[in-house]
């Protein structure tokens, strides 16, 4: 059974651009979230989607980011225009039933703005 | 806001030296500690879940227990292959969890 799966796994960019990364979840899987680890700083959860529903979004920074899951299915997190503190390693994870805690993860994005 | 704090940040072992890495917590309504174990350059890999005071969970060299503030991560006679960061967080309001920093554990052979 494939894993989660994230593209890209790394990206270069220029302040001001726009990224989007991509997550496939395990399949059957309706519960997603996006997590980031800024250098230095602990993993924080960006947010969770049930199906395509965004169920909580408390830890998204500012409205420059962006996430949808479209049909329930993959997911994409849009950074517009991206600044150098977006800088980090965006995680995705997946799971089947929601509260269990065995959150299966991808092997993240790397993001560097310059 | 919930809160995790790991110990040590770093710990080197040899192989067979038994050791503990401690995770304290503040959270409002504790709906459960996980322990994770992250390899480089690779995502979380889930360990265990506790839910309550007196909980301990086991799995191969490693126990988890729990107390009203803080959790365990014993190791038992490790093995090079254990040599990982370990994750401790929590879930309490949020539908997210909360991790702290993580143990950087090394076994020497």
């Amino acid at each position: 059974e494939a894993g989660v799966t994230q593209f890209p796994s790394h990206s270069v960019i220029e302040k001001g651009q726009t990224v989007t990364l991509r997550c496939d979840p395990i399949s059957g899987h309706d519960n997603l979230y996006w997590y980031r680890r800024v250098m230095g700083k602990e993993i924080k959860f960006l947010l969770h989607f049930v199906k395509e529903s965004k169920q909580d979004e408390s830890g998204m920074p500012n409205n420059r980011f962006l996430a949808e899951r479209t049909g329930g299915t993959y997911s994409t997190l849009k950074v517009q225009p991206a600044e150098l503190e977006d800088s980090g390693v965006y995680f995705c994870a997946s799971s089947q039933a929601f509260g269990g805690g065995e959150l299966f993860f991808g092997e993240g994005s790397r993001l560097t703005v310059l | 806001e919930d809160q995790v704090t790991q110990s040590p940040e770093a710990l080197r072992l040899q192989e067979g030296e038994s050791s503990s890495l401690n995770c304290s917590y503040t959270v409002s309504g504790l709906r459960g500690l996980f322990w994770y174990r992250q390899d480089p350059g690779k995502g979380p890999e889930f360990l265990f879940t506790l839910y309550s005071a007196g909980e301990e969970k086991e799995k191969e060299r490693l126990k988890a227990t729990l107390t009203k503030k803080e959790s365990f991560l014993h190791i038992t006679a490790p093995k090079p292959e254990d040599s990982a960061t370990y994750l401790c967080a929590v879930r309490g309001g949020a539908d997210g969890l909360t991790f702290g920093k993580g143990t950087h554990l090394i076994i020497q052979p």
